[in-house]
């Protein structure tokens, strides 16, 4: 199984461009989480949909838009990019939404943006 | 910010040694996790413990928490240089958000 895999890998965008993340998971996760981490910050959630049909805000959310497109694929948006959205950025998937909110969450290997 | 906070920041070992790291919350939570993450990598889940246990082993992991002061610890015992990695905490709270900690760097030396 691939897990969780987030394209592309690596990108750098100008000021003002947009451009759209992606992510997808053949677990059949039902919930899935979109994060930016940056240094010494650690995590933290810009999006997050507990399952598909949902989205929520996060603490990060400004700047940024979601959409969950299926089950499997869940994308985030930068509309217009600016340099303090330079960071990397991480998507998650655990196995349950409701009730289940223990399950440990499954990383992808994030995406490297600089925003020039 | 809802952050977390680790401690150290930073440890340097000798590979046999072992590593101890810190971590404190903010809220009363259901459970914390801890992970690790090599570098250019994700996030990888450690091990698990629920807010109504204070102790749990896994391996050469072992995990502390103590709910009255909001912190838990990991320790990894007989430390090798695969351990070099960073660790995180998160700690959940009754919703789907995971909170997690700033992460401590840990470099083990052959």
């Amino acid at each position: 199984n691939a897990g969780v895999t987030q394209t592309p890998k690596f990108q750098v965008l100008k000021t003002g461009q947009s451009m759209t993340l992606q992510c997808a998971q053949d677990m059949n996760h039902n919930s899935m989480y979109w994060y930016r981490q940056d240094p010494g910050m650690g995590l933290r959630l810009i999006y997050y949909s507990a399952s598909e049909g949902t989205t929520d805000k996060g603490e990060v959310p400004n700047g940024y838009n979601v959409s969950r497109l299926n089950k499997r694929e869940f994308s985030l948006r930068l509309e217009s990019a600016a340099p303090s959205q330079t960071s990397v950025y991480f998507c998650a998937s655990i196995s349950k939404g409701t009730g289940q909110i223990n399950q440990p969450q499954h990383f992808g290997d994030g995406t490297r943006l600089s925003i020039l | 910010s809802q952050q977390g906070e680790e401690d150290p920041q930073a440890l340097s070992i000798q590979e046999g040694e072992n590593a101890t790291m810190n971590c404190s919350y903010k809220t009363s939570i259901n459970n914390l996790q801890w992970y690790r993450q090599n570098s250019g990598r994700g996030l990888v889940h450690l091990i698990l413990i629920r807010s109504n246990e204070r102790e749990k082993h896994s391996g050469r992991l072992r995990v502390t928490l103590d709910t009255s002061k909001k912190s838990s610890s990991l320790l990894i015992t007989a430390s090798r240089a695969a351990d070099t990695a960073s660790y995180f905490c998160a700690s959940t709270s009754g919703t789907y958000k995971y909170i997690f900690g700033t992460g401590t760097r840990l470099k083990v030396l052959a």
